[in-house]
């Protein structure tokens, strides 16, 4: 059963840093990968979706890379801001159309 | 585009009583619809799947079952509400067909007392 651990569990950082989350997954047989980020009491937004065949995918200020092989992704936020406070989920889907596997998330508080 | 909506947003209900929760989605066609349940201090657990209307999958056993009577309407429910069914429910859909994005609602949060 693929099991997907994220690290650090909480993080919080002063405003402007560039900071970097951290996901593990251990079935590296994965279709794709795909970041949240979900505000307190909220639903999830996607962030970032990477396909198995994929490095990297960039958004604005989001940069998210996968090796599948060592079964890790990261998902670098730079120049942070206090808007960027929330919880990052990262998701993994073994099976095209079928159910993602979520970590337990990273609360992130950037602090002015 | 395409919007998706759960309804109620908050409820709270006693122990064994019936559950019913909704979801829709509008601007998409045929999409794959999904019921998580996210409980304190846990992860996003997948509860349900549908690739289609009538088509459900059931990743869990537990005492909740899911419909999909049309293509954009996904339901939840429950007979009888244990005290373990407390949550976040979140309905997600995606368009399928390669693209696996998944898109979720605002959710539902579940108090059983």
């Amino acid at each position: 059963k693929q099991e997907v651990t994220q690290i650090p569990a909480a993080l919080s950082v002063p405003e402007g840093e560039n900071l970097v989350l951290n996901c593990s997954f251990t079935d590296s047989a994965i279709y794709n990968l795909q970041w949240f980020r979900q505000d307190p009491g909220k639903g999830l937004t996607s962030l970032l979706l990477i396909q198995s065949s994929q490095r990297e995918q960039t958004s604005g200020r989001l940069n998210a890379s996968l090796d599948k092989s060592s079964g890790r992704s990261t998902l670098y936020i730079a120049a942070s801001q206090p808007g960027d406070s929330a919880t990052y989920l990262c998701a993994v889907n073994s099976n095209s159309g079928y159910a993602l596997n979520f970590g337990k998330g990273t609360s992130l508080l950037v602090t002015p | 585009s395409q919007t998706i909506h759960q309804w109620p947003a908050t409820l709270v209900q006693p122990v064994g009583s019936p559950l019913s929760l909704e979801c829709t989605v509008e601007g998409t066609s045929n999409p794959n619809l999904y019921w998580y349940r996210q409980a304190a201090g846990r992860g996003l657990q997948l509860l349900f799947y549908s690739v289609g209307i009538g088509q459900i999958s059931s990743e869990v056993p537990q005492n909740l079952s899911a419909s999909r009577p049309q293509d954009r309407q996904f339901i939840l429910s429950s007979k009888k509400l244990l005290l373990s069914d407390s949550g976040f429910y979140l309905c997600a859909w995606a368009p399928g067909l390669g693209d696996d994005t998944q898109y979720f609602g605002p959710g539902t949060r579940l108090t059983v007392l």
